[in-house]
């Protein structure tokens, strides 16, 4: 119940394209959704978040698409950049909750 | 930066040593976190301080010990560790209870037990 699911592991994707990683979760209680960006030798840091009561957020070229009815909710990173190459980690946790759960993350390479 | 500072970068240390890790943040958040990163793992969740009271433990062996003297500051007391304790740690501070606002990350320690 406590689990968030990622796929894919690892993602290539050319310079220009676009970035599609995927997410679940089992919990219904979870109401907060966000997406962090980790680059090497760094902690991770937020990218985008989205609440359940929009079924679609976008900030730049990043947009959380969000599924309740699913329980799923994924991240498109288009007109993908090389600099945009680092792990994607998505995360669920609830209100007056405690505890991020984290997804296994997603090492993505752009290729210039 | 992020405002959560984490001392130090990399730490190497033998089996029998007592060594302790630093966080400090100035953001003014009253909860403060400490996660382990280890290689093809997610992000795991090790302990949660809210206003300098020890809120979760999860299920963490003893020779990991933490303290928050404030809520600024975090350590982890480290003692008798096992190779597969070498990972990323991670502290993260956020607002206060509602958990579900931005956690800010700091860059983390390398340790390498020996």
């Amino acid at each position: 119940q406590q689990q968030v699911k990622q796929s894919p592991q690892s993602l290539i994707v050319q310079k220009g394209g676009i970035s599609i990683i995927n997410c679940a979760y089992e919990n219904t209680a979870f109401d907060y959704f966000p997406w962090y960006q980790q680059f090497p030798g760094k902690g991770p840091a937020l990218l985008i978040a989205i609440r359940p009561d929009v079924s679609e957020k976008k900030e730049g070229r990043f947009t959380i698409s969000f599924n309740k009815s699913a329980k799923q909710f994924s991240l498109h990173i288009m007109d993908s950049q090389p600099g945009d190459s680092a792990t994607y980690f998505c995360a669920a946790s609830r209100d007056y909750g405690q505890n991020f759960v984290f997804g296994p993350g997603t090492r993505l390479s752009v290729l210039p | 930066e992020t405002g959560v500072t984490q001392t130090p970068r990399h730490l190497v240390m033998g089996m029998t040593n007592k060594k302790s890790l630093k966080c400090e943040q100035h953001l003014g958040h009253n909860a403060m976190y400490w996660y382990k990163q280890s290689a093809k793992k997610p992000l795991e969740l090790m302990f949660v301080y809210n206003f300098k009271e020890q809120t979760e433990n999860n299920s963490v062996p003893s020779r990991f010990s933490p303290e928050c003297p404030n809520s600024s500051h975090l350590f982890l007391h480290l003692h008798t560790l096992q190779p597969e304790d070498s990972a990323l740690y991670l502290c993260a501070s956020s607002q206060g209870y509602r958990m579900n606002t931005e956690a800010f990350f700091g860059q983390g320690t390398r340790l390498t037990v020996v």
